[in-house]
């Protein structure tokens, strides 16, 4: 499987944009990107996905570069309630077992008040 | 609506005893999954059930591990002979279908601590 690179750990002040980085140089064409969160002491929680284009929802912005070898999770106003460590993901559409969530170590994202 | 729920929270249990951990899917959901969480480590799979079967459970670490859904539903995590390194956070989830675009849904998870 296709592995992902992401920081231990990032920084941001309340009520300021946050670019989460991921790096998947290894991704192939059918690999989706996911991104889930884990707030403290809870499970994870589905934040967005995409494969090609640029994607928006109410939670947060996914960009994805051109040659999809890396992506960057924008949570646009972060609040206190967004300190949770952030997993970037990549799901094969192919057969088999893509049901699988494989995580890594994830980006803790501390956000001060 | 209810989400993923487990039980208990916490469990201390003392080295080689057994331990059943449970949880209950989303309604609907025929596709559930459990998932294993060490300290400072991302989750990692276990078992994955389709109704009632385990369809993969190469996540398995060994065969003091078991797991059942014997209605398609709930489902109970049951470890046998515990040992210390079995310490860890067990999550479960559930999805409505299994494609590459279906979100997983997590529980607060299980606290397992063997001393």
């Amino acid at each position: 499987d296709a592995k992902t690179t992401q920081p231990n750990s990032m920084e941001s002040n309340e009520e300021e944009p946050v670019h989460l980085p991921c790096n998947h140089s290894t991704i192939s064409g059918t690999d989706y990107i996911h991104w889930y969160r884990q707030l403290p002491s809870q499970g994870p929680e589905y934040v967005i996905h995409g494969l090609t284009s640029n994607v928006n929802n109410r939670m947060a912005s996914l960009a994805i570069a051109e040659d999809r070898k890396s992506s960057t999770l924008i949570l646009h106003r972060a609040t206190l309630r967004d300190a949770a460590v952030y997993y970037c993901i990549l799901r094969r559409n192919s057969g088999g077992s893509n049901y699988k969530l494989t995580f890594g170590k994830g980006t803790l994202l501390t956000v001060n008040p | 609506g209810a989400g993923v729920s487990q039980t208990p929270s916490n469990k201390v249990t003392e080295k080689g005893k057994y331990v059943e951990l449970r949880c209950d899917p989303i309604s609907g959901h025929t596709a559930l999954y459990w998932y294993r969480q060490s300290l400072g480590q991302g989750p990692e799979f276990l078992i994955y059930f389709q109704g009632t079967g385990a369809a993969d459970d190469s996540g398995l670490p060994n065969d003091r591990f078991f797991a059942v859904r014997p209605e398609g539903s709930v489902s109970t995590l049951k470890i046998q002979r515990t040992e210390r390194g079995d310490s860890a956070v067990y999550l479960c989830a559930s999805s409505f279908g299994t494609g590459v675009t279906d979100t997983q849904y997590f529980g607060p998870g299980t606290r397992l601590t063997v001393l």
